[in-house]
This record gives structure tokens, sequence and C-alpha cells, in this order.
């Protein structure tokens, strides 16, 4: 199957630092990207659809100025988790889909704030 | 708007058994159905993708299939080993946009 990258794979931050999360897609281009948040014991909730070349979509209660989505390329986008406070703490994952349709997921990167 | 339930949410067996994880959505319109597997603390790997117009997909010891009208996957996993030991998660994409709504998942331990 495709390879979707993700980097890091966990961090550790101060409360009110700035964290990037870079996803890229290794052999293949992904005009759409998607960006979910895993809380422990529960499901995958998107929080965003990174177009590239364009704004990304953000799901209802996401705050867009909190988690800025670049996709600037057509294998990269990155989410940054701006002024973050330990409730940001979580997994998050990217997502590219390929033109047959199968969505591939990059391997996570989780967030503490300390 | 799309829900997905998944059951059961745990399952515990003994290795060599068959197994089936049941997945349900309420919006029969579909564009796809994809089923992966989640390690802890990992991403999801792929396992199955079943389009709109298809019944079942087979990978392996794998099997999906899909009853759209019903709204009802299922995923059959035989001869189970420790090894499949993971959470399953089923996720639909509807006609309308591309995003994904995931199920609950079903945790599976597989006992040697």
């Amino acid at each position: 199957g495709a390879v979707v990258s993700q980097h890091p794979s966990w961090v550790i931050c101060k409360s009110g630092t700035s964290v990037k999360i870079e996803c890229r897609s290794l052999d293949f281009q992904a005009t759409t990207m998607f960006w979910y948040r895993q809380f422990p014991k529960q499901s995958l909730m998107l929080m965003a659809t990174s177009n590239e070349g364009s704004k990304a979509t953000y799901e209802q209660g996401v705050e867009k100025d909190k988690f800025l989505i670049n996709h600037a390329s057509l294998t990269l986008s990155t989410l940054t988790v701006t002024s973050a406070h330990p409730e940001d703490s979580s997994f998050y994952i990217c997502s590219a889909r390929v033109p047959g349709g199968e969505l591939f997921f990059g391997e996570g990167s989780r967030l503490t704030v300390l | 708007k799309q829900e997905v339930t998944q059951i059961p949410a745990a399952l515990s067996v003994p290795e060599g058994e068959n197994l089936v994880l049941n997945c349900s959505f309420t919006d029969s319109a579909i564009y796809n159905l994809q089923w992966f597997r989640q390690d802890p603390g990992k991403g999801l790997t792929s396992l199955l993708l079943i389009q709109s117009s298809q019944r079942e997909q087979t990978s392996g010891r794998l099997n999906a299939s899909l009853d759209k009208s019903s709204g009802r996957s299922t995923l059959y996993i035989a001869a189970s080993q420790p090894g499949d030991s993971a959470t399953y998660l089923c996720a639909v994409r509807g006609n309308q946009g591309g995003k994904l709504i995931f199920g609950q998942g079903t945790e599976l331990s597989v006992k040697p």
C-alpha cells in the first residue's frame, strides 16, 4: 500500500509554545490530506481537510486559528498547534487518499503539553 | 448525519477461533467502506476497502462484506492468531464529500 509518513512521532512541549507536525505522502501525490485527533480509548475525530494550494476546511468546533494547516505541496501537509495547552495533549494522525479512493494513514504524533 | 457503530466494543477469543466483527451505518448512501487495524499508540493500517458497488473483499484470512441497503458490514477473521490482537475500526465515506466517518472500534484480544 501507499506510504504516509508523519513526523515527529512524539513531542513534549511547554504550555504556550507552538508545535508543528508534518505529514508526507512518500510514493504518491495527495491533493487532499486529512487531520484527525484521537483521545485514549476513543475513535478518530476529523479535525480538518487539507487541500493543496488552498485553505483547509475545518470541522465544526475546531479552531482554525489554534490548529493551523498548510498544504504547500502535493506531498506535504503540516499541522501547527499554536500556543499549546495541556488540553491539546492528544494523538494526532494524518491521512491521504490515493486516486483509487483508499485512505492511508501516518503513524501518528503524540503531543504532550506540560 | 452519518453514524457508524461497531459491535462488540471488545472481544476476547482463544487462538484459532474464527470471529466476526460488526459495523453498522445509518445512511446507506455511501461511496465506500474501509476496515482498518490500529495497534496501541500507532497509526491505522488499511485492511480492506469495499466500494459501494461491491459485496465483499478478501485478503488472506480476512473477508469483509458489505450490505449497503441494510447499512451493515462485517469483518470475518479466520483462524485467529495472537498477532491479530489490535483495535479494528470501520469507516464509511459518504457520497457527498470525502470525509471518512469512523466507528468506535472493536478491541480484539486473541489469547494463545
